[in-house]
């Protein structure tokens, strides 16, 4: 069974970069059907989505964080990564690692839906 | 427009059906999935491909869609179904956006 486990610093100062790692058991990253991806939630709030990455390495970003945020990934470890830039309080959140389906439903149609998640990590940005 | 519209809060008697929606232009052509999140726990995918239910997820959630709508139906409503449910679809620069969701009450 497919399991992703997040793994970073719970605390994080202003100004500095959060730097959080996926680590996927059970499974391959290297699956031509699935990008790899980050969501994050602030306290008592939504689901925000920061950018996914496919296992060659193209990745897509929230254009609301895009000029901050870089996910990459790590193969030979099974692994992907996100790094958020210049942190602020707005920055606390529950950030959870997840697996996105991409898929081409023809005519025009396509479906983007996230089946595998990690547990969660609260990360604060706090001085 | 890239938004998607919850009603905030949906209350449901014990063994009863409720129906919640996912309203925005996107879902006319961009399918995500629905998402049930209990509190201190990561969201579950209850539902994708308009209405198929990922393996042991219950056959009282079903799915719908119409027009620039999405509907998660729950029939028979349990205590434990309690939850906050939010529904996705995609942008068309692709990227993926969030319903506010919904907090379901099962009296």
């Amino acid at each position: 069974q497919l399991q992703l486990q997040e793994s970073g610093p719970g605390l994080v100062k202003p100004s500095e970069t959060l730097s959080l790692t996926c680590t996927v058991s059970g499974g391959s990253i290297s699956i031509s059907t699935y990008y790899w991806g980050w969501i994050r939630q602030p306290p008592g709030k939504g689901l925000e989505w920061i950018g996914s990455i496919f296992y060659r390495g193209t990745t897509y970003y929230n254009s609301s964080l895009e000029s901050r945020a870089t996910v990459s990934v790590d193969t030979s470890k099974n692994q992907f990564s996100l790094r958020l830039r210049s942190v602020t309080a707005a920055d606390t959140s529950v950030y959870y690692c997840m697996r996105q389906v991409r898929e081409d439903g023809g005519n025009g149609n396509d479906y983007y839906y996230m089946d595998v998640w990690g547990k969660g990590t609260t990360v604060t940005v706090s001085s | 427009s890239s938004e998607l519209t919850q009603d905030p809060a949906v209350s449901v008697a014990l063994g009863q059906t409720v129906r919640i929606t996912c309203q925005g232009e996107s879902l006319r052509n961009f399918y995500g999935g629905w998402y049930q999140q209990k509190p201190g726990q990561a969201p579950l995918l209850v539902l994708y491909h308009k209405n198929n239910r990922p393996s042991g997820i219950p056959d009282r959630f079903s799915g719908s869609t119409s027009g620039n709508t999405a509907s998660l139906t729950i029939t028979g409503s349990q205590a434990e179904d309690e939850a906050d449910y939010y529904c996705n679809s995609r942008d068309r620069s692709g990227t993926v956006i969030f319903g506010g969701g919904t907090k379901l009450t099962v009296l």
